[in-house]
């Protein structure tokens, strides 16, 4: 498919274990963002990736938050020692200059 | 700072009949674009309009339309003749002039359409 695609879909876990999510933006795409989103609430903007540098993580919420890109591809976002705070859909979009973003489906993930 | 406000948590429409979901935002910059996505309850976020900050007419794509009112700060969309496919999750993005681009999401507007 030509749109943003994200996995896994679903992710479950024990609090404390660390969790990787992967973004794959669409082709061309040299911005790709991540943001959060809880339970009922809007999306919190996480990461800024141009090409395969980050000039913007001011929304990671701690230092168990880390993400890279391989050059304008994949991305993956990491987050270590997971708490219950961290449950939330994670979303991945991209865009081209200054056209609007296009969102993959989200990743939905569940601490327990 | 930015912000974006969505007032309405919830809304109801009768099938073929029009609405208006509110949205205000808040910024300094004379520059920024404003959007508008819809999130059924299947999650994906759908892209359905955007107006820029200087664009003299009011933005408009099939039934989707946006009241641009820039002196009182507020981009509200209207969606004409409902259909039962626009319930759904409807957030409304700030975007200002700046290097990354990000957006500022509203709490977002619960729309249900009734048969």
């Amino acid at each position: 498919g030509a749109g943003v695609s994200q996995s896994p879909s679903n992710k479950v876990t024990e609090k404390g274990k660390d969790v990787e999510l992967r973004c794959d933006p669409i082709s061309g795409h040299t911005a790709l963002y991540w943001y959060r989103q809880r339970l009922g609430q809007g999306l919190e903007f996480l990461i800024y990736f141009q090409g395969n540098s980050a000039p913007d993580k001011s929304g990671l919420p701690s230092d168990r938050f880390s993400a890279e890109r391989t050059g304008e591809s994949v991305s993956t976002l990491t987050i270590q020692r997971t708490q219950q705070e961290d449950s939330a859909v994670y979303l991945c979009a991209s865009s081209y200059s200054d056209q609007p973003q296009h969102f993959g489906d989200g990743t939905r993930l569940s601490i327990l | 700072a930015q912000k974006i406000t969505q007032t309405q948590p919830g809304m109801f429409v009768q099938e073929k009949e029009a609405v208006t979901l509110d949205c205000t935002y808040d910024t300094s910059d004379p520059s920024y674009g404003l959007f508008w996505y819809k999130q059924p309850s299947s999650g994906e976020m759908i892209f359905l309009i955007y107006q820029g900050s200087y664009d003299q007419q009011n933005a408009t794509e099939g039934r989707y339309s946006l009241n641009f009112q820039k002196a009182r700060k507020s981009a509200n969309l209207v969606i004409s003749a409902s259909q039962l496919g626009d319930s759904a999750m409807y957030f409304c993005a700030m975007r200002e002039r700046s290097p990354t681009g990000k957006l500022i999401f509203g709490q977002g507007t619960t729309l249900q359409v009734k048969p």
